[in-house]
């Protein structure tokens, strides 16, 4: 199984800042790395996928890169709206896993 | 626009069963992967079980393997996942999510349907 770090567990920003947040997999998932976020009370809705490319909808201040084992979410200037937990997930081999997710919370 | 709307969950004691399903429109439900992801109170996501568009091929996580069965019915757009044997650590909202016509990138997630295994 492959398993995902994420780092850090929490990260405290202010909006108009930005965040980098980290996905570290056990072995290779190559480029097959999502990230998702998830606001309290709802589903995660896919930002990124492939490691670099923007899910429909998804605003340009959202980036990924990456590539083997170590990726990177960033968010480029925060606003309100950003301010949730991100998970990371891959699937390159079975089965599917996910990362334990970063809390982004308003400092 | 593409929906996916969970039933089923609900109380259930240990050991019992449980038939959840997934209502998809929006898309051609034949054409796509789709899968289970639980979570939960107060945890993270975790990967259930996933099936190829054409049900021809079912992935499971290790904890469910044996006890969870993942169907489609292609003809009425739907999706389900039998759990037997259910463990208090079953307990989770669990959704539904929409792949690829080829990945398991979880593109959409319905609402979820809470389970609560307790006695």
């Amino acid at each position: 199984e492959i398993v995902l770090t994420q780092s850090p567990a929490t990260l405290s920003l202010s909006p108009g800042e930005r965040a980098t947040l980290s996905c570290r997999a056990s072995q290779s998932v190559s480029s097959y790395l999502a990230w998702y976020q998830q606001k309290p009370g709802q589903a995660p809705r896919l930002l990124i996928y492939e490691t670099s490319n923007r899910a429909t909808g998804i605003p340009a201040r959202f980036s990924g890169s990456g590539s083997g084992t170590d990726f990177t979410l960033t968010i480029s200037s925060l606003e309100p709206e950003d301010f949730a937990v991100y998970y990371c997930q891959q699937r390159s081999n079975w089965p599917l896993t996910f990362g334990q997710g970063t809390r982004l919370e308003i400092q | 626009e593409v929906q996916l709307v969970e039933s089923g969950g609900g109380l259930v004691q240990p050991g019992g069963s449980l038939r959840l399903s997934c209502a998809a429109s929006g898309f051609t439900f034949s054409s796509y992967w789709i899968s289970w992801v639980r979570q939960a109170p107060g945890k993270g996501l975790e990967w259930v079980a996933s099936i190829k568009p054409d049900g021809s091929g079912k992935y499971y996580v290790d904890s469910v393997k044996g006890r969870f069965t993942i169907s489609r019915d292609n003809a009425e757009n739907s999706l389900f996942l039998q759990m037997n044997s259910l463990r208090a650590e079953d307990t989770a909202i669990y959704y539904c999510a929409r792949g690829g016509t080829a990945t398991t990138i979880f593109h959409y997630w319905g609402q979820g349907t809470l389970v609560t295994v307790s006695s």
